[in-house]
């Protein structure tokens, strides 16, 4: 059984870019959900996707975005990236109950 | 909204100590998750705790979901080196769909000297 992947590992932007990170959900899992860690804090939630539709959103501005495929992986959008915005980005799959996470994104915004 | 305060925030033991660590809420959860980070990596699950009052293991780990469903805490016991990581507590939120939004404590780092 494969588990939660994500990609790319690492990235630099820009101030003012766009990045796109991907993530596969675990072979069966119909619900992925996005966080945000910044150094030295827990993970922060960002939004959740469930069969395709959004389903629930955190404290975060619309600049973030997402997407669910029908193969219930999914995209995380930022559009005019910040200094703010260099964190770890996970996601994590599930679909009932526990939620298991990939191993990051690592996005350093200079 | 809701929070979760870990406790303590760092330990520093000798191997084959044990360890001991808590997660209290002002807010009532139904499930209590343990997880292990270590860095530059994601989360793992450790434990999932469902019931008020339940005593979970998993090896050398045992966590406890708190009668008041307010709090919950982890034991390690006989720590090695390997052990060292961030543990963080979390639990879910729910609105629509089977799974909820997970609230995640500040996390308490464990260091291990050999």
């Amino acid at each position: 059984e494969t588990g939660v992947t994500q990609s790319p590992t690492h990235l630099i932007k820009t101030r003012g870019q766009q990045v796109t990170l991907r993530c596969s959900s675990q072979s069966g899992h119909n619900t992925v959900s996005w966080y945000q860690q910044a150094l030295g804090q827990g993970p922060q939630f960002i939004f959740q996707y469930y069969r395709e539709e959004e389903n629930g959103r955190g404290n975060f501005p619309p600049r973030f975005s997402g997407l669910q495929f029908p193969n219930y992986s999914s995209e995380l959008n930022v559009n005019a990236l910040e200094l703010d915005d260099s964190a770890l980005y996970l996601c994590a799959s599930s679909l009932v109950g526990e939620q298991y996470f990939g191993p990051g994104t690592r996005l350093t915004v200079t | 909204g809701q929070q979760l305060n870990q406790s303590p925030q760092s330990m520093f033991i000798q191997e084959g100590e044990d360890v001991s660590m808590n997660c209290t809420s002002s807010s009532i959860f139904n499930t209590w998750l343990w997880y292990k980070q270590d860095p530059g990596e994601g989360p793992v699950l450790l434990i999932a705790l469902y019931k008020a009052g339940e005593l979970t293991s998993n090896g050398r780990l045992t966590a406890q979901f708190g009668i008041t469903r307010k709090d919950s805490f982890l034991n390690i016991s006989a720590s090695i080196p390997s052990d060292v990581g961030i543990y963080f507590c979390a639990g879910p939120t729910y609105g629509s769909g089977n799974t909820g939004k997970l609230i995640f404590g500040q996390g308490t780092t464990l260091q291990v000297k050999p």
